[in-house]
Formats: structure tokens, C-alpha cells, sequence
């Protein structure tokens, strides 16, 4: 079975620009949260999806938004990059809100 | 404030020997706890979780880990390391009920390094 897929792995920005990652759920899971990870620290909440509606927001700026499509696909926009943008930015599926999550390998972004 | 504390940022242990990782968590509602590991430059895999019922919850790859309310704690376990479990650790903590999101809330992520 395939795991949760993310693209791309790798992708460097220049401050200002808009950035789109992708997130494929596991097959069967409705529900998608989105994660950043900023070097030597833990992962930090941004969204969680679940049927297509958002359930969930962390303490991030406007600058980050989101949705879910009816396959349960996933895409995080991020506008007007920051330096300090630059992280792992990881998808977690799971079949309902309060189940267990299963990560993607994430997508490295860069922002120069 | 909801958070989670890994005590520990860095632990060496020898092949062989035995590991606990430490995690303490502040949490209002009922929690659900979770273990994950994470090779360099990889995602999360989970190790293990804790719903309810059996407080000693056994994981893959040989890890428990035992969930003490009393103690606010979640330490996770293993009897005899091996060198490919050298690794970033996170505990991390959600909620239950619907009223709450589904979000997990990591802590600062325990190094592990193994000697041989």
C-alpha cells in the first residue's frame, strides 16, 4: 500500500515568491494536517483537514493557506516567502481527526 | 499551556544496552500520546500510541512505552538498542473529543546515539 506521498522533495524559493506542496493521504484516510519543522526542533502544527473543510488552524500568518480536494488530496500555499520559511514542511494522513497520524517523507523548502 | 517536554536533547548508549527516552506532558483535556522517529532528512514514523486501556502500550521495533497519568509522563522503552536506532525521538501529545482538533503538539525531539 502506498503511504502518504508529498512533492515536491525539494524546491529552493527567493524571498517574495509564492510556494504550492502537494499531499497525497494514504487511500481510505479523509483526513490531512500539515506540519512545519524548522531545523532542531519538533514539528509545529499549521492545518488539519478533514472532508474537505478546515478543522483545525496553528499559529501561523495569513501568508499560509490550504485545502483539500475530493480525492483528500492536499495542497499548503505559502505567499510572499520569508527567509524564515525555509523548513520541512511535513503532510500527515489519517483516517479521522482524532486517529493516529502517518507522516510523508515532507518537502524541503529552501528560501534565499 | 498545552506542551510537551523531552528533558533529554542528546543520549549516547552502548549496543546492547538499555534505553529510556523521557517525555512529560501539559495537557487540559484527556490526552493521546504518540511516539515517532525520524532518520536525518526523513519524516516521522510512528513507534507507537496510547488511546486508553493498557497503560503499557507495546510499539514496533522493539520500543514500549508506559503511560503514567499521575506522573504526566510517557517515557518509551527498549531492553537492548541496536545501532540502526540511532535517530531524532519525538513524543507528542493530541486530544481527544470532537470539540478539540486533531492537532499533535511534538516536543523538542531527544538525539540518540548509538556506540558500539
Amino acid at each position: 500500500d502506498a503511504g502518504v506521498t508529498q512533492s515536491p522533495t525539494h524546491l529552493i524559493k527567493t524571498r517574495g515568491q509564492h510556494v504550492t506542496l502537494r499531499c497525497s493521504p494514504i487511500s481510505g484516510h479523509k483526513s490531512v494536517s500539515w506540519y512545519q519543522q524548522v531545523l532542531g526542533q519538533g514539528p509545529q502544527f499549521i492545518f488539519q483537514y478533514y472532508e474537505k473543510e478546515e478543522r483545525g488552524r496553528g499559529n501561523f500568518p495569513d501568508r499560509f493557506s490550504a485545502r483539500q480536494f475530493p480525492n483528500y488530496s492536499s495542497e499548503l500555499n505559502v505567499n510572499a516567502l520569508l527567509l524564515g520559511d525555509s523548513a520541512l514542511y511535513l503532510c500527515a494522513s489519517s483516517k479521522g481527526t482524532h486517529t493516529e497520524a502517518f507522516f510523508g517523507q515532507g518537502t524541503r523548502l529552501t528560501v534565499v | 499551556a498545552q506542551s510537551v517536554t523531552q528533558p533529554d536533547i542528546h543520549i549516547t548508549v552502548s549496543e546492547g544496552a538499555s534505553l529510556e527516552l523521557r517525555c512529560n506532558y501539559s495537557y487540559g483535556a484527556t490526552p493521546y500520546l504518540f511516539w515517532y522517529v525520524q532518520s536525518p532528512g526523513q519524516g516521522l514514523q510512528l513507534l507507537l500510541k496510547y488511546f486508553s486501556g493498557d497503560t503499557l502500550v507495546q510499539g514496533i521495533k522493539g520500543f514500549e512505552a508506559e503511560f503514567k497519568r499521575s506522573q504526566s509522563s510517557f517515557n518509551l522503552r527498549k531492553p537492548s538498542v541496536h545501532w540502526s536506532d540511532a535517530a531524532e525521538y519525538f513524543c507528542a501529545v493530541g486530544a481527544h473529543g470532537s470539540s478539540n482538533t486533531g492537532k499533535l503538539i511534538f516536543g523538542q525531539g531527544t538525539t540518540l546515539q548509538v556506540k558500539p
